[in-house]
């Protein structure tokens, strides 16, 4: 079983809609997670860590379910912007990161 | 602002070419820094932990004597691909941790590599 997995989409969504996805990990004893964006031929960027009780940032997000083992990432009033590929990061055992396959997002106007 | 400079951003080589790849961590140290491979269309292939001071970790399946990693500093991990064939062409990303623990990874701004 893969420790991090995601759906690889492609989500294609119109400008204006929310759209969410979410991402399983196997580690119950993980320790932090990440929300990454990575744009086509660039490195992925830090979009948002993932804390335990929730967080927002404008319009993403991102919550943590630690019984299910899994995080998601909501993204309201979706923009062409918005268009990238969403990587989930899980950090176990220190300085072990695992990253999901990514998530592909195509916003349409 | 860059966290993580990396160096050169593109290269393009004969096969039978070694190529070095720079890795700065900006106003910080890190004592490990993490090398990253990407094929088109695919995801991040994690291929060797930096540490500073000691010897790389690879990942299995990685040749430690054609992709040599050097963390000679604090703030500076090198990876040399040795010997460039054409299918080692492919997108070469590092990343640090400022500080450790539960922090995130910042990437460098990888380095599209292109053997002919």
């Amino acid at each position: 079983r893969k420790e991090v997995e995601q759906d690889p989409g492609p989500f294609n969504v119109p400008e204006g809609a929310t759209v969410a996805f979410n991402c399983t990990y196997s580690n119950s004893a993980s320790q932090s997670f990440f929300w990454y964006r990575q744009d086509c031929r660039k490195e992925p960027k830090l979009l948002m860590s993932v804390y335990s009780s929730g967080n927002e940032d404008g319009r993403f997000t991102a919550q943590l379910n630690r019984a299910s083992q899994y995080i998601s990432l909501l993204i309201r009033d979706s923009k062409l912007s918005d268009s990238a590929t969403y990587l989930c990061v899980v950090n176990s055992w220190g300085n072990q990161f695992y990253f999901g396959t990514g998530t592909s997002l195509t916003v349409i106007p | 602002g860059a966290v993580v400079s990396q160096h050169p951003s593109r290269v393009i080589c004969k096969s039978g070419t070694s190529v070095k790849i720079e890795c700065r961590s900006l106003d910080f140290q890190a004592t490990t820094m993490f090398w990253y491979r990407q094929f088109p269309k695919q995801s991040l292939m994690l291929m060797a932990t930096s540490n500073e001071g000691s010897k790389a970790t690879y990942e299995q399946g990685v040749e430690k004597d054609k992709f040599l990693i050097n963390h000679a500093s604090l703030t500076l991990s090198t990876l040399t691909v040795t010997s460039a064939h054409p299918e080692d062409s492919s997108f070469y990303i590092c990343s640090a941790q400022i500080g450790q623990g539960n922090q995130p990874q910042h990437f460098g701004d990888g380095t599209r590599l292109s053997i002919l």
